[in-house]
């Protein structure tokens, strides 16, 4: 079974500053890499995904993310973040033969100060 | 177009209480997801419907959970009676599904359901 890891709980780091939020997997097979936003009281919201092909991925709001199997890992990153970054982020795995069946780590909470 | 529909957004009611949660999805979706998020954690899955259909219910408590698709297309998720433990936010996710693409697979998720069970 596949099994996600979020390395830090909690990340804080002032406005315009570089972030960067990792996550580790591991899994036997070939998977395909999420990572979602959580703003408070509200559901997830994809910001990118890996399913084939490059291995840096872009998504919304100016966050990317990096593949790295020889790593297992798909770390989450942004050069300068903004106030409105605050959130909870969530890596997720699903694996090739698992149709949707998202496994979720146990999230990071980014806290972007003045 | 509207996204996924959940309500109602918050719930409170006492232990031994029954309670449910209701999911419209996105229109077209043939796959229905229900998430258990306790807090501080990620959402782990409790069952997933290929329209009407559960195809993986086997991390849902069946002794007071229940959950039904009827006509494959809105969800209801039940829970009798109520523990204290039960409280977290319940997140209903729907996506294609159908012809089962990496694509089609995309979940979206709706805002959730809060319970609070005192």
């Amino acid at each position: 079974a596949q099994s996600v890891t979020q390395l830090d709980s909690q990340v804080p780091v002032f406005e315009e500053a570089p972030v960067e939020l990792r996550c580790n997997y591991s899994s036997s097979v070939s998977v395909y890499l999420f990572w979602y936003v959580q703003y408070p009281n509200q559901g997830l919201q994809l910001l990118l995904k890996y399913l084939s092909g490059s291995t840096l991925v872009k998504g919304i709001n100016g966050f990317e993310a990096e593949f790295n199997k020889s790593q297992t890992s798909f770390h989450l990153r942004k050069p300068s973040v903004h106030i409105s970054d605050t959130a909870e982020y969530f890596c997720a795995v699903t694996v090739g033969t698992s149709y949707g069946k998202l496994t979720f780590g146990q999230g990071t909470i980014l806290t972007v100060h003045p | 177009e509207a996204g996924v529909v959940q309500s109602p957004r918050y719930k409170i009611i006492e232990k031994k209480q029954p309670v449910a949660f209701w999911c419209n999805p996105i229109s077209g979706h043939n796959t229905l997801y229900w998430y258990l998020q306790n807090l501080g954690q990620g959402p782990e899955l409790l069952i997933r419907y290929e329209n009407e259909e559960a195809v993986d219910d086997s991390q849902l408590p069946k002794d007071r959970f229940s959950a039904e698709r009827l006509k494959g297309v809105d969800s209801t998720l039940k829970i009798q009676p109520a523990e204290l433990g039960d409280s977290a936010v319940y997140l209903c996710a729907s996506s294609l599904g159908y012809v089962r693409t990496s694509e089609d697979n995309e979940q979206f998720f709706g805002p959730g359901t809060r319970l609070t069970v005192l």
